[in-house]
């Protein structure tokens, strides 16, 4: 069965760095997300990506965050700075243009923590 | 923005036994309600959805219904077995199952051998 994957499982960074978060979407998906979710919060929409470009974007998704499809099958996070509140799991998520069926899967996650 | 309050956030049921978790949302606008099982260790994977067009929708053990006119919708699992212990989320959107979700905080399911 298809699924979304996401690398690292586990990211740990020093306040400041820059990461990058990467999803592989499942690779007949159009619309792509990330979600995060603080320790013991809820899951929170941050930024939906439809034809190489931002269709919505959430109050969290500032001008530290960007998003990007470098190839056909990889869609990135990007943090630019660092702080520790961007501690929490990131989840991506894809769905179809097509079909049935519309929902939105979702990986396995990227545990960030930041030091 | 649309909000989601998710209630009860920890139950604990006897194997066997039904399990009834609520939702309501603030937006009358919303037209899509999906309901996620997550397992630890794992992503939120999507066990029913509902669309605000139906009331009701029933999947084997896995029911949810909808009421518009209150603003709440509901998630039934009925003969609860152990592997249903895990953390179920609700949540709801005004663009239909491609826009953001809005989630509940989520409540932890025991299901007790």
């Amino acid at each position: 069965e298809p699924e979304v994957t996401q690398t690292p499982s586990h990211q740990v960074t020093q306040m400041g760095q820059e990461v990058i978060l990467r999803c592989v979407p499942i690779s007949n998906h159009l619309y792509f997300y990330w979600y995060r979710q603080i320790l013991g919060q809820k899951v929170e929409f941050l930024v939906s990506f439809y034809n190489n470009e931002i269709s919505e974007k959430s109050e969290i998704f500032d001008d530290q965050f960007s998003v990007e499809r470098p190839d056909g099958s990889n869609f990135t996070l990007k943090i630019r700075s660092t702080k520790l509140e961007d501690s929490a799991m990131y989840f991506c998520a894809s769905s179809s243009d097509r079909g049935r069926f519309y929902e939105q899967y979702f990986g396995p996650g990227t545990r960030l923590t930041v030091t | 923005g649309e909000n989601v309050e998710q209630h009860p956030s920890t139950l604990s049921v006897q194997e066997g036994d039904s399990a009834v978790i609520k939702c309501t949302y603030s937006d009358s606008a919303s037209n899509y309600f999906p309901w996620y099982k997550q397992e630890l260790g794992k992503g939120p994977q999507l066990i029913i959805d509902i669309r605000s067009n139906v009331g009701e929708k029933k999947d084997q053990r896995i029911a949810v219904t909808l009421n518009k006119t209150a603003k709440h919708f509901s998630l039934h699992i009925t003969e609860t077995q152990p592997e249903d212990s895990a953390v179920y989320f609700c949540a709801a959107s005004i663009r239909g199952s491609q826009g953001n979700l809005i989630f509940g905080k989520g409540t932890k399911l025991s299901v007790k051998p």
